[in-house]
């Protein structure tokens, strides 16, 4: 089982440059994330998704535009680049709602932004 | 603001011996926590979760205790194996309406063979 798939796994961008940030499922989750990951710091939640179409702000959203037009993917787009945003990336998938079960996470995007 | 905290970067143990990772929280809304395992190079993988209604769950080697007046919770792993050496991650959420784990930043743990 693939589970959640994320590309690619590493990329440097320029300053003010775009990027999208590819996560796809194979497991029918209707709940889909997207966490960043600072140095020394937790994950905080840029955006998610509980179904095709809808899609909510998380935590940290500025600098972020997600779509969710089908059950399997969920890309993030950085639409112009800025070194605040180099940090590691992980989109996530869950069955319900992030308080009744478990995520299951990609292997994440390390993103440096210079 | 950090709502989730673990004090401890890092902790070394012998192998066989117990594992104690601590976490504090200071939303007293949170009633869900959670533990996430994670490897170098890997994704978090859930480990063990626990609600407010109960003080302590346990699955094999692993037992997550929750103190909810100290809004404190720990995770205790014995027999500490080597394969256990990795960065565990606490979480906490409401059960309801709420669509956001609030992580801590996170605690190194080696296991010395």
């Amino acid at each position: 089982n693939a589970g959640v798939t994320q590309t690619p796994k590493f990329r440097i961008l320029k300053i003010g440059q775009s990027m999208t940030l590819q996560c796809a499922q194979d497991m029918n989750h209707n709940y889909m994330y997207w966490y960043r990951q600072d140095p020394g710091m937790g994950l905080k939640l840029i955006y998610y998704s509980v179904g095709a179409g809808i899609t909510d702000k998380g935590e940290v959203p500025n600098g972020y535009n997600v779509s969710r037009s089908t059950t399997e993917d969920f890309p993030l787009r950085l639409e112009l680049a800025a070194p605040s945003q180099t940090s590691v990336y992980f989109c996530a998938s869950s069955e319900q709602g992030a308080p009744n079960t478990e995520a299951f996470f990609g292997q994440g995007t390390r993103l440096t932004v210079v | 603001d950090q709502q989730v905290k673990q004090n401890s970067p890092s902790l070394s143990v012998q192998e066989g011996r117990i594992s104690i990772l601590n976490c504090d929280y200071t939303n007293s809304m949170f009633d869900y926590f959670l533990w996430y395992k994670k490897y170098p190079a890997e994704g978090p993988t859930f480990l063990i979760s626990i609600s407010s209604i109960k003080d302590k769950n346990e699955d094999g080697r692993f037992t997550v205790f929750l103190n909810k007046s100290a809004k404190h919770l720990s995770l205790h792993i014995v027999p500490s194996q080597p394969g256990d050496s990795a960065v565990y991650f606490c979480a906490a959420t409401q059960q309801t309406g709420a669509n956001n784990l609030f992580f801590g930043t996170g605690t190194r743990l080696t296991v010395i063979p």
